[in-house]
């Protein structure tokens, strides 16, 4: 079974700094996808990035971005500019390829908390 | 364009009492269907989902049940709550086969057993 790690509960940094978020996951397979999202206090689930596993070209979307490392198992969320808006629980989460065995269900870390400081 | 509505928002219920939580897309036929749920503090941790009409796939042992009576409707049940139901429901989708488009989150119950 697949499994995902993010080995810090909360991380803080100050306002138009960067930090990176970090995630090691778990599986033998060799096509999958890899998404960050990020929850609010309001609780909504909003995706940040995704990551197909075939592509080599880490994926960038305006101030987030990925650094993937294939044969580490490693899928890190770097933010630049940080804003006070970033403040909310991240999720890494994985998804197999494999549709009709695993049905499209995401796999998730257990979170970090990231906290902006003005 | 494609919604996902979720109901009741939040709830209150004592120990021993049913629920129901349900969720509904718009605007999309025949989409994968799950039910998670996070614990205060937590992550997320699946509970079921559906690929199709009637077809339930249980992920976590435990009192809950979930039925799909319809293409898009994804009910979750109990017949009787425990204090360990307590948390927070979010129901999710994604178009059949497009194991590469995204997956959507509905907006969230609350659910506290007391």
């Amino acid at each position: 079974a697949q499994t995902v790690t993010q080995s810090q509960p909360e991380m803080s940094v100050q306002e138009a700094e960067t930090v990176t978020l970090s995630c090691t996951y778990d599986t033998s397979e060799s096509d999958y996808y890899l998404f960050w999202y990020k929850q609010p206090p309001s609780r909504q689930m909003i995706l940040v990035i995704r990551q197909e596993a075939y592509k080599q070209q880490n994926a960038t979307e305006n101030r987030f971005s990925v650094n993937f490392q294939k044969a580490a198992k490693s899928f890190s969320l770097k933010i630049s500019d940080s804003q006070l808006g970033d403040a909310a629980m991240y999720f890494c989460a994985y998804r197999s390829e494999r549709v009709w065995e695993y049905g499209n269900k995401l796999v998730f870390g257990a979170g970090t908390i990231l906290r902006v400081k003005s | 364009s494609q919604t996902i509505h979720q109901w009741p928002a939040t709830l209150v219920q004592p120990v021993g009492s049913p629920l129901s939580l349900e969720c509904t897309v718009e605007g999309t036929s025949n989409p994968n269907l799950y039910w998670y749920r996070q614990a205060a503090g937590r992550g997320l941790q699946l509970l079921f989902y559906s690929v199709g009409i009637g077809q339930i796939s249980s992920e976590v042992p435990q009192n809950l049940s979930a039925s799909r009576p319809q293409d898009r409707q994804f009910i979750l049940s109990s017949k009787k709550l425990l204090l360990s139901d307590s948390g927070f429901y979010l129901c999710a989708w994604i178009p059949t086969g497009g194991s590469g488009n995204t997956i959507y989150f509905g907006e969230g119950s609350w659910l506290t057993v007391v």
